[in-house]
């Protein structure tokens, strides 16, 4: 059974240009997050969907991050313009109210770098 | 606010047993989960608490009290593979399917 997807898992830009990062969650999974994480300020939730709706976003920065999850198998996370210190390791992490715990399940990360 | 206190490090010895301990908030809580983050890794499951007692699997446990707001993960027979950071995350039930992280306690595991 595969796993969160992200891609890419690297990603270096100069500090202006659009930055994308894609996620896949695990099949059947209705609830997707995307958190952000950095040693200043640990592990942070930016936004959260269930069945592909945005639920609470008040975790995102400001108005250049935006998230998308055009259907149940692939959201997106925007940064536009990027800046320095959007550098961190973002995970998207999903998870299921099936088994009632509603563990969630996190991806490989993206680590972002701009300069 | 609902801040999640957990202590920023600790050292333990090969072999030995350690326990990481973890302090909530209580007012609406709804589940209790540890997670496992070594370096460069994204966090990965361990255990899930959210009626009070000992959860056990394997060498790892989870102890949950709700009335105190606390909890601490048991890691015995420790090994140096289990140096790692070690999450304890809240869900509350006004805060819908989310979890509230702590800051992590990174665990050092000496020969």
């Amino acid at each position: 059974d595969a796993g969160v997807i992200q891609s890419p898992r690297h990603e270096v830009t100069e500090m202006g240009q659009e930055v994308t990062l894609r996620c896949k969650p695990i099949s059947g999974h209705n609830s997707l997050f995307w958190y952000r994480q950095t040693m200043m300020r640990g592990l942070e939730l930016l936004i959260y969907f269930n069945n592909n709706v945005p639920i609470d976003d008040s975790g995102m920065p400001e108005d250049r991050f935006s998230a998308k999850m055009p259907n149940a198998s692939f959201s997106t996370l925007k940064i536009q313009p990027s800046e320095p210190r959007d550098s961190a390791v973002y995970f998207c992490a999903s998870s299921s109210p099936r088994t009632g715990k509603e563990t969630q399940y996190f991806g490989p990360g993206t680590r972002l770098l701009v300069l | 606010g609902q801040n999640i206190d957990q202590p920023t490090e600790m050292t333990a010895t090969e072999g030995a047993i350690v326990q990481i301990n973890c302090t909530y908030q209580t007012s609406g809580f709804n589940g209790l989960f540890w997670y496992q983050q070594h370096a460069g890794e994204a966090p990965t499951f361990l255990s899930y608490n959210v009626l009070d007692g000992l959860e056990e699997k394997g060498r790892f446990s989870s102890f949950l009290s709700r009335s105190k707001g606390y909890s601490y993960l048991l890691l015995k027979e420790l090994q140096m593979k289990d140096s790692a950071s070690y999450l304890c995350a809240v869900r509350f039930y006004n805060q819908g399917g989310k979890l509230i992280f702590g800051q992590g306690t990174e665990l050092s595991v000496k020969p």
